[in-house]
């Protein structure tokens, strides 16, 4: 299987702590994306950071890429009960338009 | 951007039954994606349907029980046919207007 790997499959922390997940996958590719789902509904794409980029921010989140390990990771700074969800990383390739997703994150924060 | 209308959210139905599930989207893309997320788990690529050819399908799924119409560059169906409770799941549609990918709420099946 193609699929990445995501850890921690569970993360919970208080609220204005920082979140780390971390996401591993197993081709080469063009971009690798991150995205949330709330109580398993619809995803919400959050960030695209291309293969040739080592590091993008987007407000409270920091996306990092390390190709050459094949890893990337999601840090969302300063938490918030309302970023309680499912985070997964999703990678493409080629031109398909198809995207790979990753196990995912629960992450909870506690107010 | 996209926004993509999806129906039913959810449903409950019976062994043996089949259930179609729509997408509408409020612009005319060519590629559509359908998802499948098992309880607890990732989402896993169903097939990609184009408009004016036959829905290429990933390893693992059949057209005849996943069916697939795209009649137009803004509307598709997925039918999950003769049902099993292994199909309970989460379907989502998709589209890209690029690289990124905009998902329709999804269709919470539960088979009894």
């Amino acid at each position: 299987s193609q699929q990445g790997e995501e850890d921690p499959q569970a993360l919970s922390i208080q609220e204005g702590e920082n979140a780390t997940m971390n996401c591993s996958y197993k081709t080469s590719i063009n971009n690798l994306q991150w995205y949330r789902q709330n109580s398993g509904r619809g995803l919400v794409h959050l960030i695209l950071i291309r293969s040739n980029e080592r590091e993008k921010h987007s407000g409270r989140l920091r996306v990092t890429l390390d190709t050459s390990k094949k890893s990337s990771s999601l840090l969302i700074t300063a938490s918030r009960a309302a970023d309680t969800a499912s985070y997964f990383c999703a990678h493409g390739s080629g031109n398909t338009g198809k995207l790979i997703f990753g196990q995912g994150t629960t992450l909870q924060v506690k107010p | 951007s996209a926004v993509i209308s999806q129906k039913p959210s959810r449903d409950i139905c019976q062994r043996g039954t089949s259930l179609t599930i729509q997408c509408q989207v409020d612009s005319q893309v060519t590629m559509m994606f359908w998802y499948r997320q098992q309880p607890g788990q990732s989402l896993t690529l169903i097939a990609t349907a184009n408009q004016g050819s036959e829905a290429t399908y990933e390893s693992g799924f059949v057209i005849d029980k996943f069916p697939i119409s795209r009649p137009n560059l803004t509307f598709s169906t997925l039918t999950v046919s003769n049902m099993s409770p292994e199909d309970s799941s989460i379907y989502l549609c998709s589209v890209t207007t690029g690289e990124k990918l905009f998902f329709g709420s999804g269709t919470q099946l539960s088979v009894l």
